[in-house]
């Protein structure tokens, strides 16, 4: 029944790597989404995808990069992992219909906790 | 630009007693609204959401939310706390054409 899989629940990693976190959803969802999560934060958008090979910046792009070669993946990328990346990243999808937004509900991964030492 | 201020991060309650958590936003058009349920270890799962036909908004899990416009709010309410809704619980905001704005979160701490 898993519809949006993030491919690590934990990671740890030293500052200067590059880290690299899978998200795949089995929906055939045309949108999908990076979000940072950060304790009285709440989500931020880091960037967003509304087909394959389109991107756009979300709220707080700096330091990431993101990738979607196939529709039903879309991975995020830390070029060189900094202390103040750490956090949950959390994966979304949406299906098409109003964009990026408007009442589409959008179906959450399990998440990702990053720890950069 | 839109915004949400969920107030108050922590909120415990006694089993069997009212949930209420509240939601404020802002938007410049008219928003769609949302409340999500985070439990430990999980994803965000949708609640409830509020797309511009009835105010009063049912959800899953005995949980409602009732949009009042004149306030700008979308407060989440249960009448019966459950232990099983321990969880953190997010208000979130959008309008057609922008992005999902989130809310900071607010943790709901049941008492046995």
């Amino acid at each position: 029944d898993v519809k949006v899989t993030q491919s690590s629940r934990y990671l740890v990693k030293r500052t200067g790597e590059k880290v690299f976190l899978e998200c795949v959803q089995d929906m055939d969802h045309e949108n999908m989404f990076w979000y940072r999560q950060d304790p009285g934060l709440g989500l931020r958008l880091i960037y967003f995808s509304y087909d394959v090979k389109m991107k756009e910046k979300g709220d707080i792009p700096e330091g990431y990069s993101v990738s979607r070669e196939k529709k039903e993946r879309f991975s995020l990328i830390l070029e060189s992992a900094s202390t103040n990346q750490t956090s949950m990243y959390l994966c979304a999808s949406s299906p098409q219909g109003q964009g990026a937004s408007g009442a589409n509900v959008l179906t959450f991964g399990a998440g990702s906790r990053l720890t950069v030492l | 630009a839109q915004s949400v201020t969920q107030l108050g991060s922590h909120v415990s309650v006694s089993e069997g007693a009212l949930v209420l958590l509240r939601c404020n936003y802002s938007s410049s058009v008219p928003p769609y609204l949302f409340w999500y349920v985070q439990y430990p270890n999980q994803g965000l799962q949708l609640l409830l959401k509020y797309t511009s036909a009835a105010t009063l908004v049912k959800g899953i899990n005995g949980f409602e939310a009732e949009f009042k416009k004149s306030e700008t709010s979308f407060h989440l309410t249960k009448p019966s706390a459950h232990m099983s809704d321990a969880a953190e619980y997010f208000c979130a905001v959008t309008a057609a054409g922008n992005k999902l704005t989130f809310g900071g979160g607010t943790r709901v701490l049941v008492k046995p």
